[in-house]
């Protein structure tokens, strides 16, 4: 199947700064990207459909402007999380859809905000 | 919006049994139907999916049936082995490519 990469694998920071998420479509272009954020035990929520070159949409309840969408290019998006709290540590996991409908997800990123 | 149900939410089986897990949805305009395995730790992984114009599919040990009429789908895992201890998701897919997961289904299977 086809490869998505994310970067960082898991990442601690402190209260108060901003971690940047990166996601990359290996080999295949990918118009549009998706981000969840995944509890303990629970299922994944999306939380933003990231467009190549336009603005991404969030799903309700989700603060644009704490967490930040970029889609510069058909193979990487990143998202940031800014000003981090506690209540922000979460597993989060990107996706890439290709031929519109198939998805495929990187392996996640593990934030801990201390 | 599309809501995507899913049951059991815990399932443990002998190792050689069977394994069913169930979803049901919404929005009839969903198309596509993938199921995904996540382990402790990584992200979900495409395991077999199955598109509205198909009733079943199957790949080795794993099938996938749809009744778009009932809105159903299910994943049946035959021979299950203890590699297969993991949780399961199924999702639907909208028109808009948004890919809406079930709560999923830890299972467990016993050697």
């Amino acid at each position: 199947g086809a490869v998505v990469s994310q970067h960082p694998s898991w990442v601690i920071c402190k209260s108060g700064t901003s971690v940047k998420i990166e996601c990359r479509s290996l080999d295949f272009q990918a118009t549009t990207m998706f981000w969840y954020r995944q509890f303990p035990k629970q299922s994944l929520m999306l939380m933003a459909t990231s467009n190549e070159g336009s603005k991404a949409t969030y799903e309700q309840g989700v603060e644009k402007d704490k967490f930040l969408i970029n889609h510069a290019s058909l193979t990487l998006s990143t998202l940031t999380v800014t000003s981090a709290h506690p209540e922000d540590s979460s597993f989060y996991i990107c996706s890439a859809t290709r031929l519109n409908t198939e998805a495929f997800f990187g392996q996640g990123t593990r934030l801990t905000v201390v | 919006g599309e809501n995507v149900e899913q049951h059991p939410s815990t399932l443990s089986v002998q190792e050689g049994d069977s394994a069913v897990i169930k979803c049901t949805y919404s929005d009839s305009a969903s198309n596509y139907f993938p199921w995904y395995k996540q382990e402790l730790g990584k992200g979900p992984q495409l395991i077999i999916d199955i598109r509205s114009n198909v009733g079943e599919k199957k790949d080795q040990r794993i099938a996938v049936t749809l009744n778009k009429t009932a809105k159903h789908f299910s994943l049946h895992i035959t021979e299950t082995q203890p590699e297969d201890s993991a949780v399961y998701f199924c999702a639907a897919n909208t028109g808009g490519f948004k890919t809406i997961f079930g709560a999923g289904t830890r299972l467990f299977v016993k050697a």
